[in-house]
């Protein structure tokens, strides 16, 4: 069964500085990836999302993530965090083996942004 | 473009009330459709999802049903409501791959 792991429930960083949110995956074949954020009370928006190719790939609002097949992980980074940025990150995994089937989603990180 | 629409925004029932949650999608046909649920502090959970009009497979047993009476309409209903119930309840849809786009979500608040 495909699992995914966000080990870190909660984030603060400054403003300006760097950002890296950890994501690990369990899953038998070739996995999609993806990373939703979501503002308090709303719905999920997507951040970026990986099919196959380049293992950077660049999202919305200034955000890439990376797959590393060798370490099952797809790590979420932005150079430098606008305060706009808290808010909560999803990673989530699927594949061409799940036929119609949902995503299954990690269980989020909190980004708080200090000023 | 695609636009996903849920409603309500907000809504408070009490125990044993029933419930109808609506969804429904816009310049697409076919999508898949799915209801997730979110517990405060906690990921999504997916309670149903759908391929086609009438089509409906649930992921986890309980209190809730869902159906689809139109190609891009999802309902999410319950006959009794339990206090457990409450929670933010999500509904997106995909067409072709596996990405999913989600509505604004309906806050239930079971009293």
């Amino acid at each position: 069964a495909q699992s995914v792991t966000q080990p870190d429930i909660h984030i603060t960083v400054s403003e300006g500085a760097s950002l890296e949110l950890r994501c690990n995956y369990s899953y038998g074949a070739t996995p999609y990836l993806f990373w939703y954020v979501q503002s308090p009370g709303q719905g999920l928006q997507l951040l970026l999302k990986y099919f196959s190719g380049d293992t950077l790939v660049q999202g919305i609002k200034g955000f890439e993530a990376e797959f590393k097949r060798s370490q099952s992980s797809f790590n979420l980074r932005k150079p430098s965090v606008h305060w706009s940025d808290a808010a909560e990150y999803f990673c989530a995994v699927g594949g061409e083996d799940t036929g119609r089937r949902a995503l299954t989603f990690g269980s989020g990180t909190r980004l708080q942004v200090q000023p | 473009s695609q636009t996903i629409h849920q409603w309500p925004a907000t809504l408070v029932q009490p125990v044993g009330s029933p419930l109808s949650l609506e969804c429904t999608v816009e310049g697409t046909s076919n999508p898949n459709l799915y209801w997730y649920r979110q517990a405060a502090g906690r990921g999504l959970q997916l309670l149903f999802y759908s391929v086609g009009i009438g089509q409906i497979s649930s992921e986890v047993p309980q209190n809730l049903s869902a159906s689809r009476p139109q190609d891009r309409q999802f309902i999410l209903s319950s006959k009794k409501l339990l206090l457990s119930d409450s929670g933010f309840y999500l509904c997106a849809w995909s067409s072709g791959t596996d990405t999913q786009y989600f509505g604004p979500g309906t806050r239930l608040t079971v009293l």
